[in-house]
């Protein structure tokens, strides 16, 4: 059983550029919630999607977008990039009947903006 | 999720018992308390959560104290491979609060 997976594995953009970023949930599971990561720091909530709308959003600007699909795989679109969005990107994913505050995680995306 | 302190680090040899104690003094009735795992390049895993007293996996033991105000993560005779970041959570069970919330973690260390 595969788990959360991400792609790209790597990736450099330049300022004010556009980048989408993916992931595949884990089987059977229907909720993904994305994370940025500084280095040094703890993961920081994005927002999260459930029946491909987004339930909830953290302290980010509208630069950052998502979307989620039927199949329930997502994406992670940052506009108009700035040096500070080099991060890690993480995506989790949860199920229903999953232990409170449970969430799998995928390997991440690194992002670096030159 | 209410807020929760850790150490930043501890370092520790091979075979020892970690014990990492994260503080929650303003800890709800309903909050439940996670700790994941992270290891360098990877994201974050859960390890245990637990409500009170203790509890225990293959992977740690949780121990809860009556008032709830503290818990401890004990990681039983550790090896090289158990150095990673570890994070205390605190969550209500019944918020709409669907995020987690990372703080700094604490970095485990263990030496040979």
């Amino acid at each position: 059983d595969a788990g959360v997976t991400q792609s790209p594995t790597h990736l450099i953009k330049t300022r004010g550029q556009q980048v989408t970023l993916r992931c595949s949930p884990k089987s059977g599971h229907d909720t993904v919630s994305w994370y940025q990561q500084a280095l040094g720091q703890g993961p920081q909530f994005i927002f999260q999607y459930y029946e491909e709308e987004e339930r909830q959003r953290g302290n980010f600007p509208d630069r950052f977008s998502g979307h989620q699909f039927p199949n329930y795989s997502s994406e992670l679109n940052v506009n108009a990039l700035l040096l500070g969005d080099s991060a890690l990107y993480l995506c989790a994913s949860s199920f229903p009947e999953g232990q409170l505050y449970e969430q799998y995680f995928g390997p991440g995306t690194r992002l670096t903006v030159t | 999720l209410a807020k929760t302190t850790q150490p930043i680090s501890m370092d520790s040899y091979e075979g020892q018992e970690v014990n990492i104690t994260c503080s929650h003094n303003n800890i709800a009735t309903n909050d439940y308390i996670t700790w994941y795992q992270q290891f360098p390049s990877q994201g974050p895993r859960f390890i245990i959560q637990g409500y009170k007293t203790k509890v225990t996996n293959e992977v740690a033991s949780l121990f809860i104290p009556a008032d709830r105000k503290s818990s401890t993560l004990s990681l039983p005779r550790v090896s090289l491979s158990d150095t990673a970041v570890y994070y205390c959570l605190v969550g209500e069970e019944d918020s709409n609060d669907y995020k987690l919330s990372f703080g700094a973690g604490t970095t485990v260390t263990v030496r040979a």
